[in-house]
């Protein structure tokens, strides 16, 4: 698509339930990056790839979180036992690799809110 | 750790002043620049771009930019404001020693009253 594509909008669940979201790229785009964006202004990188391969994880909280991009599939972020100071809007963004994965287009979030 | 900062947090403005938002980085080395404008209830947009050559960029929407390498900064500028640039501002940076990912600055609340 011509878009950036997040799925779901808005997403509740109650502490220690698991949360899933999903983006689906721009087609031919082969960089894919999750942000979180904590009170509406605090945005930080999560994790990014390329294809289907990890490329850079170093924002990632390894103990809850964990994402992929398999091949023919939207890209997705997994959240298991959720906290509420996981309520966030996660973005995804894409990018094309003639640009290194520099120029980022944005998908419209997901908005998580644990109870 | 590299940072970047967006010193106005909530800037109110009449239709038709000039507009100059400001953002500096905390990096001496080679960065590739951003502007994002978020309306609202809508996604971030790409406003315009740095990567090389020319220092003053010019984007969508009549918005300009300059980057000043001596000072850390580039500023985002438009002439004259109109009530359809009230939005969130998202200045962003990739530093080429953090491989691809952008850091964002906090980001500025920009109300053009008609």
């Amino acid at each position: 698509g011509e878009e950036v594509a997040q799925t779901p909008k808005h997403l509740v669940r109650g502490e220690g339930q698991k949360a899933k979201l999903y983006c689906a790229p721009i087609k031919g785009h082969s960089y894919v990056f999750w942000y979180q964006q904590v009170l509406k202004n605090e945005f930080k990188f999560l994790i990014s790839f390329q294809n289907e391969n990890v490329f850079d994880e170093t924002g990632m909280p390894k103990e809850r979180f964990s994402a992929k991009c398999l091949p023919n599939s939207p890209c997705s972020l997994e959240i298991q036992a959720t906290k509420l100071e996981d309520s966030a809007v996660y973005f995804c963004a894409s990018s094309p690799i003639l640009t290194g994965g520099n120029e980022q287009f944005f998908g419209p979030g997901t908005r998580l809110t644990v109870l | 750790a590299q940072s970047v900062s967006q010193h106005n947090h909530h800037v109110i403005l009449s239709e038709a002043a000039s507009l100059e938002l400001g953002c500096n980085y905390s990096y001496g080395g080679t960065v590739n620049l951003f502007w994002y404008v978020q309306y609202p209830g809508q996604h971030l947009q790409l406003l315009l771009k740095y990567f090389s050559g020319d220092p003053l960029v010019k984007g969508i929407k009549g918005f300009e930019a300059e980057f000043i390498k001596s000072k850390f900064s580039f500023n985002l500028r438009k002439p004259s404001v109109q009530w359809s640039d009230t939005a969130e501002y998202f200045c962003a940076v990739n530093f080429y020693n953090a491989g691809n990912m952008l850091t964002f600055g906090g980001g500025t609340r920009l109300m053009v009253k008609p």
